[in-house]
C-alpha cells in the first residue's frame, strides 16, 4: 500500500523558517518525480514545487522562488521542503504527492498544516 | 484567480447526471497537455479520479468519466450518489508557467 506521511508543520512567525518532511513507502520512491502542493484554508489547490527522481531538476511556483527549497533523499525514501522568509500567505495545508512529470499526481499524503502568524 | 476556470458549484439529485467544466488556454489544455481530475471529500486529502483526460485509476467507479476538447475539459458523474458530495479539481500543465496548474475547484452538492 502506498503511503505518504508529511510532518514538520506548525505555527511560525512571519519571516521565520520551517522544514517539512514526507516519508514514502509502498512504491519505488526513487522512480518518481515528487511534488509539494498546498491548500490555503477554505481555498483551492496550488502546486508549489517538484523535483526529478535524482534531484537534478527542480521547479517552483513563482511566489516561492528564492524562499523555498525542495530536496529528496532516495536512500531514506524522503522528500523535504525547506521554507524560509515565511509570509502570512504561505499559511496552508502542505501535501506531498507522487507525480508523473507533466501529468498527474497519483498519490497524496494526508497533509501537514503550516500557520504563519505573529 | 486560477489558471484553469471551473464553476464554483454544481448540484444534482440522486441518480442524476452532472458535469463540471474546466476551461484553460493555449498555454495549457490547448497546447495538448492532458487534464486530470481529483476528488476531495470533506476534511481529507485529494484523490486522483481521472487521469489522461478520460482514464480511471483502479477502484474508481465507471460513473465517473472525463473528456477534453480544444482548450476545455469536462468531468461527468452519472447515477449521482450521496457520497459523491465533495470538491472536484481539474489540473493540467502550463508551459508558460513551467508548472502544474489547478482549477479553482467545484463544490458538488447532492440534493
Amino acid at each position: 500500500e502506498v503511503q505518504l506521511v508529511e510532518s514538520g508543520g506548525g505555527l511560525v512567525q512571519p519571516g521565520g523558517s520551517l522544514r517539512l518532511s514526507c516519508a514514502a513507502s509502498g512504491f519505488i520512491f526513487s522512480s518518481y518525480w515528487m511534488s509539494w502542493v498546498r491548500q490555503a484554508p477554505g481555498k483551492g489547490l496550488e502546486w508549489v514545487a517538484n523535483i526529478k527522481q535524482d534531484g537534478s531538476e527542480k521547479y517552483y511556483v513563482a511566489s516561492v522562488k528564492g524562499r523555498f527549497t525542495i530536496s529528496r533523499d532516495n536512500a531514506k525514501n524522503s522528500l523535504y521542503l525547506q521554507m524560509n522568509s515565511l509570509r502570512a500567505e504561505d499559511t496552508a495545508v502542505y501535501y506531498c504527492a507522487s507525480e508523473r512529470f507533466l501529468e498527474q499526481f497519483d498519490y497524496w499524503g494526508q497533509g501537514t498544516l503550516v500557520t504563519v502568524s505573529s | 484567480q486560477s489558471v484553469l476556470t471551473q464553476p464554483p458549484s454544481v448540484s444534482g439529485a440522486p441518480g442524476q447526471r452532472v458535469t463540471i467544466s474546466c476551461t484553460g488556454s493555449s498555454s495549457n489544455i490547448g497546447t495538448g497537455y492532458d487534464v486530470h481530475w481529483y476528488q476531495q471529500l470533506p476534511g481529507t486529502a485529494p484523490k486522483l479520479l481521472i487521469y489522461g483526460n478520460n482514464n480511471r485509476p483502479s477502484g474508481v467507479p465507471a460513473r465517473f468519466s472525463g473528456s477534453k476538447s480544444g482548450t476545455s475539459a469536462s468531468l461527468a458523474i452519472t447515477g449521482l450518489q450521496a457520497e459523491d458530495e465533495a470538491d472536484y479539481y481539474c489540473q493540467s500543465y502550463d508551459s508558460s508557467l513551467s508548472g502544474s496548474v489547478f482549477g479553482g475547484g467545484t463544490k458538488l452538492t447532492v440534493l
